[in-house]
């Protein structure tokens, strides 16, 4: 079965504009995670949905950053007028459970915003 | 603000020498987990310890749990080409374990 997939693989974009992410977890998969890493840093949490809903958003930075999950499977991360401090790579993952289940990374999108 | 820190940063060693590397904190963790990155792919989970004290092995590599909950050690025993990577831990915090608190990293590079 295939993992989790992220597209794209790499996006460079100009300060102030819009972006999206993409995130297909892996089937069956009900909660998915969003975490940022920025260089030589560890994974930092930002988001996590169970089902359609966000259970947990408190690690999105500021208001230009929102996810949605509108089927339960497919998340995309969206960042409005993006800033040249966005620039990292943005990884996905998805688990069967949540409480101690593992989660199943994707290969992440690097950002880079100019 | 529960942080976890990861010493060595950086390591350098030859084919054959053994290493640890340290994930230490001041908070305690209900588990904490080990994974392996490599450039452009995401972190893979290697183990999870839940137990204080706990030791887990993986073929050359031996995890540990401190008896307090507060930190853990990975051990590698003779170390090969194919270890090359970054080793990241990361803890489950009691009230919210979906919330993974990661480690900013050990970068191991095994010479030949």
């Amino acid at each position: 079965g295939a993992g989790v997939s992220q597209t794209p693989s790499n996006k460079v974009t100009e300060k102030g504009k819009y972006v999206e992410l993409r995130c297909d977890p892996i089937s069956g998969h009900t909660a998915l995670y969003w975490y940022r890493q920025s260089l030589g840093q560890g994974p930092e949490f930002l988001i996590y949905f169970q089902g359609t809903g966000a259970a947990d958003d408190s690690g999105l930075p500021n208001d230009r950053f929102f996810a949605v999950r509108p089927e339960g499977s497919v998340s995309t991360l969206k960042i409005q007028r993006t800033e040249r401090g966005d620039s990292a790579v943005y990884l996905c993952a998805s688990s069967l459970g949540t409480s101690g289940a593992e989660q199943f990374f994707g290969p992440g999108t690097r950002l880079t915003v100019l | 603000t529960q942080l976890l820190e990861q010493s060595p940063q950086f390591l350098s060693i030859q084919e054959g020498e053994n290493l640890t590397v340290y994930c230490n904190s001041s908070s305690v963790f209900s588990s904490l987990q080990w994974y392996r990155q490599e450039p452009g792919e995401g972190p893979v989970l290697l183990v999870t310890v839940v137990t204080g004290g706990e030791v887990k092995k993986l073929k050359r590599l031996t995890f540990q749990f401190g008896d307090a909950r507060k930190d853990s050690s990975l051990h590698i025993t003779a170390a090969q080409p194919g270890d090359t990577g970054l080793y990241l831990c990361a803890g489950a915090p009691g009230d919210s374990s979906y919330k993974l608190i990661f480690g900013s990293g050990t970068r191991l590079l095994v010479r030949p």
